[in-house]
């Protein structure tokens, strides 16, 4: 069965650089989460999307944007980039906002930010 | 919002042991409790998830309980192996209520000694 697809798995990047992630949900799934993982922590919820359209956001920092295409697939822009960026970016998608069969999540991205 | 805790942060079994993890929630609203086991450097895998509907749900070796009075839901694995090593964690999500993210507990690092 098609999972969440996410790349890239790992990304290194500098200060102060700019880093783009993206998500592909299963096929027919119209919902997209965003969370961010750090070492040893629970996922923390940043952002989701409902057919195209921001439904919820949590504690994404100003300097993070992200948005649902037409397609359906996702992308989390991250900007200015800290040290405490650092972390796995997972994303999750479901039907009908978790309605029926839940919630799947991909494989994630790593993120090291130098 | 909605707040999860996770009892125990650890847990070491033998093989073949049952292990037990707790979690309570503190918004009524909430209607949909998955577990997830997450392995090093992957993605959360669900395990099994249970609706304010139904009080138990059993699949296989797992189980998990809802108490709604109480606001607490458990995770039961009996027969425990040591491919069942990893963190799990319960969650907890209002979905189709405008707040569907999932908020998760702070994880049980799971060992089944052999």
């Amino acid at each position: 069965a098609a999972g969440v697809i996410q790349s890239p798995r790992h990304l290194i990047k500098e200060k102060r650089e700019t880093a783009t992630l993206k998500c592909y949900p299963i096929p027919r799934h119209d919902t997209v989460y965003w969370y961010q993982q750090g070492p040893g922590q629970d996922p923390q919820f940043l952002i989701s999307f409902y057919e195209k359209m921001q439904s919820d956001k949590g504690s994404i920092p100003d300097r993070f944007s992200a948005q649902q295409f037409s397609d359906y697939h996702s992308e989390l822009n991250m900007s200015s980039l800290e040290l405490g960026d650092s972390a796995l970016y997972f994303c999750a998608s479901s039907l009908d906002r978790g309605a029926n069969y839940g919630y799947t999540f991909g494989s994630g991205t790593r993120l090291t930010v130098v | 919002g909605e707040n999860v805790e996770q009892h125990p942060s650890t847990l070491s079994v033998q093989e073949g042991d049952s292990a037990v993890i707790k979690c309570t929630y503190s918004d009524s609203a909430s209607n949909y409790f998955p577990w997830y086991k997450q392995e090093l450097g992957k993605g959360p895998q669900l395990i099994i998830d249970i609706r304010s509907n139904v009080g138990e749900k059993k699949d296989q070796r797992i189980a998990v309980t809802l108490n709604k009075t109480a606001k607490h839901f458990s995770l039961h694995i009996t027969e425990t192996q040591p491919e069942d090593s990893a963190v799990y964690f319960c969650a907890a999500s209002n979905v189709q209520g405008g707040s569907e993210k999932l908020v998760f507990g702070k994880g049980t690092k799971l060992t089944v000694n052999p």
